[in-house]
């Protein structure tokens, strides 16, 4: 199976940095995927880390460590609209499979 | 193009009943999954459907069942509605087959069951 901590909540400043990490136990492993979803929205994708390393898309970066079962995703600039709650997710191996298992959830408190 | 089409978007039905839920995913996508989201439970894979086949499902007691038709449109339908059933029921929609699949969402069927 398959299960995904992340911390429930955070909050941070208007323009500072902020990290929210998820640690990961999975029975294979197809890469971790982040999304943000605001209260009342959809969940929208943010990332995707196949290999270990940094991904940066803007002010979002999103960061791997296979041999660590961990990741984190890193918002830089933080503005109030980036409050919102963020999970990252796993998939399942298996060709075509779709089973994407969510982390917890971290609610992201952006404060002026 | 258009996105995951989700309907309907609230419902109250009452303990004992059953509902059916309709999702339209995004056009050319042929997979589809469903998620319950509960404030304590948080996003939970109900199932997932490709080519109207289920080829994935989570652990949620028989009474949640869903399809798949020709045209890659899913519906969920839950039997014998109980209280704790109340959720945002979403919708993703995907095109299996690359590793970096992304999973488009749609708004979600809010159900009440009271």
């Amino acid at each position: 199976g398959q299960s995904l901590e992340q911390p429930s909540e955070v909050t941070a400043v208007e323009g500072a940095i902020v990290q929210i990490n998820c640690t990961y136990q999975t029975s294979g492993f197809y890469g971790l995927s982040w999304y943000q979803q605001h209260d009342g929205g959809a969940p929208t994708f943010l990332s995707y880390n196949a290999l270990d390393g940094l991904e940066e898309t803007g002010r979002f970066s999103s960061f791997l460590s296979r041999s660590d079962s961990y990741g984190y995703l890193l918002l830089q600039e933080l503005q109030m609209k980036d409050s919102a709650s963020y999970f990252c997710a796993v998939r399942d191996p298996g060709g075509g499979y779709q089973k994407v298992t969510f982390g917890t959830g971290t609610k992201l408190q952006v404060i002026p | 193009k258009a996105g995951v089409t989700q309907t309907p978007r609230y419902l109250i039905k009452t303990r004992g009943q059953q509902v059916t839920l309709s999702c339209s995913p995004i056009s050319g996508h042929r997979s589809v999954s469903w998620y319950q989201q509960t404030p304590g439970q948080g996003l939970q894979f109900l199932f997932e459907y490709f080519s109207e086949t289920q080829r994935n499902k989570g652990n949620f007691p028989g009474r949640f069942s869903g399809r798949q038709f020709s045209n890659s449109r899913s519906e969920m339908n839950v039997s014998t509605l109980e209280l704790g059933d109340s959720a945002l029921y979403l919708c993703a929609s995907s095109n299996p087959g690359q590793a970096n699949t992304e999973a488009f969402f749609g708004q979600g069927t809010r159900l009440t069951v009271v």
